[in-house]
C-alpha cells in the first residue's frame, strides 16, 4: 500500500494567514492526488482532485500544488469557515489510502 | 441533485456481520462506480472497497477476507456486509461516489452511519 504522510498534524493560524499542508506519498504518486475538507459531524467534502484542480464551487483561496512525492495544500487567506480537518489521499494505485489528516484550528 | 443515503442498524454484536446499505437518488446507479469508507471514532478515513454496477468490485486488502459490497440496480442502491466484526470496526460508514472519468475522486458522500460493536 502507499502511506500518505501529511504535515503537520495540527495548525493553528488566524483569520487572514496564509496556510499550508504537506502531504508526501511513500513512492511516486503522479499527480493523482486529491484534498478533502472535514468539517466536525460532517462527511468530508472534495476541494481538489488531480493535485492542483479546483472542484467546482470551491473558493479560490483553495490550491494545491505538487507531483511525484511531495504535494502541498494551501489556503491564501484562512476564513473562520475553513476550520476543519484536511485529508489528501492518493488513486495512483489500489487500495486508495488517505493522509493521517491536518487538524486546522483558530488562534 | 443527486444524493447519497446510508441505513442500517446502529448496533452490532461482535462476531457478527455488519449490513448497510446506500441508496442513491437523482441518477443512475449505472453511470458510476460507487464506494465505502470507513472513519473510527476520531481517526482518518479508511477506504473499504468498491463496486461497479455490473458486479465488477475491489477491496481494500486489510479487510477483504470479510467485506462483500453488492448492488441492486432495481432499487438503485448498494450495500456492505462486513463479517466477524470486533470492537474495532466500530467506525462512522460513509458511501460515497467514485469518479473515474481520467481522474479518481470521491466527490459526492452521504453523511455517514454510525456502527457500534458491542454486546
Amino acid at each position: 500500500d502507499i502511506q500518505m504522510t501529511q504535515s503537520p498534524s495540527s495548525l493553528s493560524a488566524s483569520v487572514g494567514d496564509r496556510v499550508t499542508i504537506t502531504c508526501q506519498a511513500s513512492q511516486g504518486i503522479r499527480n493523482y492526488l486529491n484534498w478533502y475538507q472535514q468539517k466536525p459531524g460532517k462527511a468530508p467534502k472534495l476541494l481538489i482532485y488531480d493535485a492542483s484542480n479546483l472542484e467546482t464551487g470551491v473558493p479560490s483561496r483553495f490550491s494545491g500544488s505538487g507531483s511525484g512525492t511531495d504535494f502541498t495544500f494551501t489556503i491564501s487567506s484562512l476564513q473562520p469557515e475553513d476550520i476543519a480537518t484536511y485529508y489528501c489521499q492518493q488513486y495512483d494505485s489500489l487500495p486508495l489510502t488517505f493522509g493521517q489528516g491536518t487538524r486546522l484550528e483558530t488562534k | 441533485q443527486v444524493q447519497l443515503q446510508e441505513s442500517g442498524p446502529g448496533l452490532v454484536k461482535p462476531s457478527e456481520t455488519l449490513s448497510l446499505a446506500c441508496s442513491v437518488s437523482g441518477d443512475s446507479i449505472r453511470s458510476y462506480y460507487w464506494t465505502w469508507i470507513r472513519q473510527p471514532p476520531g481517526k482518518g478515513l479508511e477506504w473499504i472497497g468498491f463496486i461497479y454496477y455490473s458486479g465488477t468490485t475491489n477491496y481494500n486488502p486489510s479487510l477483504k477476507s470479510r467485506v462483500t459490497i453488492s448492488v441492486d440496480t432495481s432499487k438503485n442502491q448498494f450495500s456492505l456486509n462486513l463479517s466477524s466484526v470486533t470492537a474495532a470496526d466500530t467506525a462512522v460508514y460513509y458511501c460515497a461516489r467514485l469518479q473515474v472519468a481520467g481522474y479518481w475522486s470521491l466527490d459526492l458522500w452521504g453523511r455517514g452511519t454510525l456502527a457500534i460493536v458491542s454486546s
